[in-house]
């Protein structure tokens, strides 16, 4: 079965960090492009960021433009989110999530969220 | 950045009646890269349809997309009690951005 599990997620001190972990199973990771995406308390989906499936290109939204960093290893068949500087309006599930196909396409598997909680 | 608005924000009907849901863009989105979700309380996104109008894998053909350029639809042509959930669109023409999301709920 094709499944992403995330993991590392956590409550956080403004300012602080955390390194989100993506790990898949039942497909061939290092072929597809994978994304990051959040959904604060009681609000819609966001975009954060997107990685190609060698690692050369990322793709970040500019609200996270600068403290955040996708980067993967796909001999891991892992994709991580380090989230640094952390703010208050971060607060969100963190969902990662795969392309239907290359270069980019709708998003056909997702996992099942990590929760991230900023708060003093 | 590409905008997507939905309309209505809910919907109120009954099981077995017609939904139809709108989600405008800001731009045209060439090859209608477009795309349809469902999310119930507590869960991920589930895909239902991609390149506008191609239903995903394992999904009942009660749901359809229409559309082209800034204009799409989804469709469910009679609603069962498990479609009860929020819809949202997203766009992968430019990056990537979701609608604000369409709440259907039971009247």
């Amino acid at each position: 079965e094709v499944q992403l599990l995330e993991s590392g997620g956590g409550l956080v001190q403004p300012g602080g960090s955390l390194r989100l972990s993506c790990a898949a199973s039942g497909f061939t990771s290092s072929s597809s492009v994978i994304s990051w995406l959040r959904q604060a308390p009681g609000k819609g989906l966001e975009w954060v960021s997107t990685i190609d499936p060698i690692g050369d290109r990322t793709y970040y939204a500019d609200s996270v433009q600068g403290r955040f960093s996708i980067s993967r290893d796909n001999s891991k068949n892992t994709v991580y989110l380090q989230v640094n500087s952390l703010r208050i309006e971060d607060t969100a599930v963190y969902y990662c999530a795969k392309d239907r196909s290359n270069p980019y396409d709708a998003f056909d598997v997702w996992g099942q969220g990590t929760v991230v909680t900023v708060s003093s | 950045e590409i905008v997507l608005t939905q309309s209505p924000g809910t919907l109120s009907l009954s099981p077995g009646e017609r939904a139809t849901l709108s989600c405008r863009a800001s731009q045209s989105l060439s090859s209608s890269n477009l795309a349809w979700y469902q999310q119930k309380a507590g869960q991920a996104p589930r895909l239902l349809i991609y390149g506008a109008s191609s239903r995903a894998t394992g999904i009942p053909d009660r749901f359809s997309g229409t559309g082209s350029g800034t204009d799409f639809t989804l469709i469910i042509s009679r609603l069962e009690p498990e479609d009860f959930a929020v819809y949202y669109c997203q766009q992968y023409h430019n990056f990537r951005t979701f609608g604000q999301g369409t709440e259907v709920e039971i009247k």
